[in-house]
This record gives structure tokens, C-alpha cells and sequence, in this order.
């Protein structure tokens, strides 16, 4: 069974940046996309990008557009959230998320990884 | 962007009730929507696909309804085990999620 497993909690520095994985573990990504989707304590989710790792094409929320980069190894079926300039609003559990992109994209999240804290305190 | 208003923010409801929760989308959006419940400490978990589609799994107990710019949840018969926070999302153009409605047992 096909889940996504998440590198382990950070605690960064203002102005530093963090490198979050998502490994989907017994699958590829071969015919998905993967999402990354944010959640500061006690708040709603929001959407920070994603990609489509088979065509190497990523979106940006506008919000995070220039401070977030997006990657993925097709050789390792690993996606990649690379977020810069952190500041203590940046504190949050990062979410990856998984759905289908085989021919047509089907955007609903149908698989999600465990999360994974990041703080960013001085 | 799309901004997702989702109402109310909170609610508290007794078991057996059925409960409501709204999604209203800045622009049409067709019926490219989708509902999700996140119990605490927990990943989201997809219910409802393309505003009324009910994923695999799902107790038909939940639904949803809508097209354009207005979309409803529902939840027929609440019980304890949906105690949780539901949020609506739309793919129209790229990814918006609302704000979240936060269910409780009175």
C-alpha cells in the first residue's frame, strides 16, 4: 500500500531555509502530482504549490511565489519543498498530498503524508 | 486567486442532527470543488470529489451538492465519530481551500 513518508520535524532560524521530502513509499509518482499544503497552528490549510514530477512542471500559490521552490526525483519517487526567507509565521505543519495525473489531472487529494512541523523560532 | 468563503466557521449540533455547511466561491468554478475532514493531529481525508461525489469508503451519510458559485455539505445524521474540522477546496484555477467549519456535539 502506497503511502507518503515525510522527512522529520525542522527548527529553523529567521532567514534561514527548510528543505521538506515526501517519499512515496511502495509507488512511484509516475502518474500523480504532488501538492504542498501548509497548516500554522491552530489555522486552516493552504495550498503552496505543486508538481507534476513526469513533466517537471510546478505552480505556486501566488502567496509564496519566489520564496518556495518545488522539485521531484523520479529516481526515488521523492518530492521536494524547499521554502526560503523563513520568518515565525512560517511555523507550521507541511502537509504533502498526492492525486492523480495520468493523461487527465484529477485535482483531489486522495493520499496525504503524516506532516511534518517546522519551526522557525531565533 | 479564488477565494473560498466557507460559513459558518463553527457549529455545534446533536447527535442524529443533520448539518449543513456552505462553501461560496468568488468566481464559477463549475463543479471543480471538493470537501475534506481533518480530525486533530491528523492528515485531511478526502469525502466528497467534484462537489458530489462521494469517495470510496465514505459513509453515504455525508454529501454534497452545487455548481458555479455555491455549494453545500451535508452530514444526514451526525454522529460522535464527526467530530472534526471540514474544509471545501476548489482546483478551478490552481488550489484554494475555505476556511474550515469546525464541527462539535452539543
Amino acid at each position: 500500500q502506497v503511502q507518503l513518508v515525510q522527512s522529520g520535524a525542522e527548527v529553523k532560524k529567521p532567514g534561514s531555509s527548510v528543505k521538506v521530502s515526501c517519499k512515496a513509499s511502495g509507488g512511484t509518482f509516475s502518474s500523480y502530482a504532488i501538492s504542498w499544503v501548509r497548516q500554522a497552528p491552530g489555522q486552516g490549510l493552504e495550498w503552496m504549490g505543486r508538481i507534476i514530477p513526469i513533466l517537471g512542471i510546478a505552480n505556486y500559490a501566488q502567496k509564496f511565489q519566489g520564496r518556495v521552490t518545488i522539485t521531484a526525483d523520479k529516481s526515488t519517487s521523492t518530492a521536494y519543498m524547499e521554502l526560503s526567507s523563513l520568518r515565525s509565521e512560517d511555523t507550521a505543519v507541511y502537509y504533502c498530498a498526492r492525486n492523480w495525473c495520468g493523461g487527465d489531472c484529477y485535482w483531489y487529494f486522495d493520499l496525504w503524508g503524516r506532516g511534518t512541523l517546522v519551526t522557525v523560532s531565533s | 486567486d479564488i477565494q473560498m468563503t466557507q460559513s459558518p466557521s463553527s457549529l455545534s449540533a446533536s447527535v442524529g442532527d443533520r448539518v449543513t455547511i456552505t462553501c461560496q466561491a468568488s468566481q464559477d468554478i463549475s463543479n471543480y470543488l471538493n470537501w475534506y475532514q481533518q480530525k486533530p493531529g491528523k492528515a485531511p481525508k478526502l469525502l466528497i470529489y467534484d462537489a458530489s461525489n462521494l469517495e470510496t469508503g465514505v459513509p453515504s451519510r455525508f454529501s454534497g451538492s452545487g455548481s458555479g458559485t455555491d455549494f453545500t455539505f451535508t452530514i444526514s445524521s451526525l454522529q460522535p465519530e464527526d467530530i472534526a474540522t471540514y474544509y471545501c477546496q476548489q482546483y478551478d484555477n490552481l488550489v484554494t481551500f475555505g476556511g474550515g467549519t469546525k464541527v462539535e456535539i452539543k
